[in-house]
């Protein structure tokens, strides 16, 4: 959805460097989310937003952290990238887009991320 | 804690035929959201269709719709007329509506759908 937007697309680092993913909503919306979607399991919640400076952990949150000290942008930061979170990482949104049902999560276009 | 489980990993159609999805969850609560997305190898994540699970009406969207069995904690997909852009990984998820969640999605691993011509 265009109201959803990540950066960068794809991105390739080196074991213990710091990473940093951007998701940038125009939507307005509350509650924004940090996914990361591996073979076999699916989309896991990594940490999760509820509004300006309000966070929370998520299943698989180790290894990062997140802050959003704008509504629009949430920010999803690898400390010390390690090979196990080469994956690819979805942004996401809950609330009303463009006419569908609220109470739904819509999500940007991922960000492909290899850690080498 | 919630859990989906989509049991078929990969899942084939002819196209114009029918085809299910199967989708099981395990919860302790009473009324929640249940959604099926579609990812494309573009790896959009795009929204198929929704249920409330206090409504007993199957939901439907043109050629989507679903089973949705309560008690049986079952919420298959099913896809009439199968096109070819209906080939995609196909994921069911599931969303508790309490005020003291993060109102997160607990998703299955996913069925991998291929469309034969």
């Amino acid at each position: 959805d265009a109201g959803i937007t990540q950066s960068p697309r794809h991105k390739v680092t080196e074991t213990g460097t710091p990473v940093t993913l951007r998701c940038h909503q125009t939507e307005n919306h509350r509650y924004m989310y940090w996914y990361r979607q591996d073979p076999g399991h699916g989309l896991r919640l990594i940490h999760y937003s509820y509004g300006v400076k309000d966070t929370d952990k998520g299943e698989v949150s180790d290894g990062y952290s997140v802050s959003r000290s704008k509504t629009e942008d949430f920010l999803l930061t690898l400390e010390s990238a390690t090979s196990s979170q080469t994956s690819v990482y979805f942004c996401a949104i809950s609330g009303r887009m463009a006419g569908g049902p609220a109470e739904t999560q819509y999500f940007g276009p991922g960000t492909r991320l290899l850690v080498l | 804690a919630q859990t989906v489980t989509q049991s078929q990993p990969e899942m084939s159609v002819q196209e114009a035929e029918t085809v299910t999805l199967s989708c099981t969850y395990d919860t302790s609560e009473s009324d929640y959201y249940l959604f099926w997305y579609k990812q494309p190898p573009s790896r959009q994540m795009i929204l198929v269709i929704r249920q409330e699970a206090y409504k007993q009406q199957n939901a439907t969207e043109n050629r989507f719709s679903v089973n949705f069995q309560k008690a049986a904690k079952s919420f298959s997909l099913k896809i009439s007329d199968s096109q070819l852009g209906d080939a995609a990984m196909y994921f069911c998820a599931y969303r508790s509506p309490s005020s003291g969640s993060a109102r997160q999605l607990t998703f299955g691993s996913g069925t991998q759908l291929t469309v034969l011509p």
